[in-house]
Formats: structure tokens, sequence, C-alpha cells
């Protein structure tokens, strides 16, 4: 079965650099997006992407997050520079279509720890 | 805000069935609800969905109320590796992309 691919597992980055996260989605769906989950708090959407374009972010996903798909299969979340309160997981998900019938799936993350 | 309500926990023996219950009394008409499950260490997993009618797949069953404020995740014969935690996710038909997480229903599964 298809599966959406993270990496790396784990991400250790001192405070104040720069880190890109890598995701391959699911190769036919259309939609992509990053959720990030700090440990033992619910898992919270921050953006998502469509044609090239972010469709939708939360408060979350400020100045510092940008995402970009370079090549027609990777998907990429850039956090510029890195604060302690960024260490969690983030996964990546992608959908076939965005209707609600449409569900999301998602890979097993990347735990981003900063030092 | 979730906008659904389920319990914490809950526990089930081995190979017995599990009825998973989730509360969406402000649902519309047209909001599909989704299940997903995380396993420990693991992004959430789709599990099942549906509108109005209810759905059967290699997973689950998914019982939605005739007046759809609450449905029910029915897991046939639970086994060790469905100890996880379930979300009940509504989504809108239109206006957002993202689920909201709450904060779901830990399962524990007793051999």
């Amino acid at each position: 079965e298809p599966e959406v691919t993270q990496t790396p597992s784990h991400q250790v980055t001192q405070m104040g650099q720069e880190v890109i996260l890598r995701c391959v989605p699911i190769s036919n769906h259309l939609y992509f997006y990053w959720y990030r989950q700090i440990l033992g708090q619910k898992v919270e959407f921050l953006v998502s992407f469509y044609n090239n374009e972010i469709s939708e972010k939360s408060e979350i996903f400020d100045d510092q997050f940008s995402v970009e798909r370079p090549d027609g299969s990777n998907f990429t979340l850039k956090i510029r520079s890195t604060k302690l309160e960024d260490s969690a997981m983030y996964f990546c998900a992608s959908s076939e279509g965005a209707g609600s019938g449409q569900p999301q799936h998602f890979g097993d993350g990347t735990r981003l720890s900063i030092l | 805000d979730a906008k659904t309500t389920q319990p914490n926990s809950m526990e089930s023996n081995e190979e017995e069935p599990v009825h998973l219950p989730c509360n969406h009394s402000t649902i519309s008409g047209t909001d599909y609800i989704h299940w997903y499950r995380q396993l420990p260490s693991q992004g959430p997993e789709y599990v099942i969905h549906g509108l109005t009618s209810n759905v059967n797949n290699r997973m689950a069953s998914l019982a939605i109320a005739e007046d759809r404020k609450s449905s029910t995740l029915i897991l046939h014969r639970a086994t060790l590796r469905d100890a996880a935690v379930y979300y009940c996710i509504r989504r809108p038909p239109s206006g957002t992309y993202k689920y909201i997480f709450g904060t779901g229903t830990r399962l524990k599964v007793l051999a």
C-alpha cells in the first residue's frame, strides 16, 4: 500500500539554526499538509498546499516557516531560525482531493529536537 | 475546537469486540466523520470515514446514529496491535483543509 515517507526520522538542531524537514507524499496525491505534535499534546494543523500555493495556514505557521515542493515528488517544511518551542513531532500528510470525503494519509513523522 | 467528545480511555480484552463512541451533537448535515488512530511513536493512521450510512472496511466498521449526533467505531476483534489513541474528527464540506484533532480515546487491550 502506498505511503507517505518522511526524512529524517529524528533531527537535532541548535537553536537559531535553519532546519528542513522532508516528505515524499503518495504519488497521485495533489494536496499536501504539515501538522505538528508537541510531546503530550494534540496534533495541530500547520499548513496545506495545493498547486504550488499555500491554501490554508494556522496561526502557528508564522514567517519563520515556509513550505516548498521543489520537484515532482518532495514536499518540504523549512523553519528559518529554530526556537526551543519548535521541538515537536512534525507530520506530513497528503490527500488525493480536498473534499471532506477525502481522507488525509500521514507519515510517521520527524522528531525535531532543538537544543 | 474539535467539536467532538470522546471518552479519555477505554479497555478491552484481546479478541473481543470494541465499541468506541463519539459524540458530535452539533454536526451539520454535510460534515463527514473521520476516524484515525495513532499508535505509539507513529503518525495518525486513517481508519474509516462516513457521512450517513454505516461503513465497513478491512480495519473497522463505523456506525452512525440516525440523527448523526453520534457515531461508534467498531473493532470486531481487538488485538494487542490495536492499542492506540483513536480520534473522531468532523470534516466540514468546504472552506477548510485541516483536521482538528482532539485528545481522542486511549484504547488499552488486555491480553
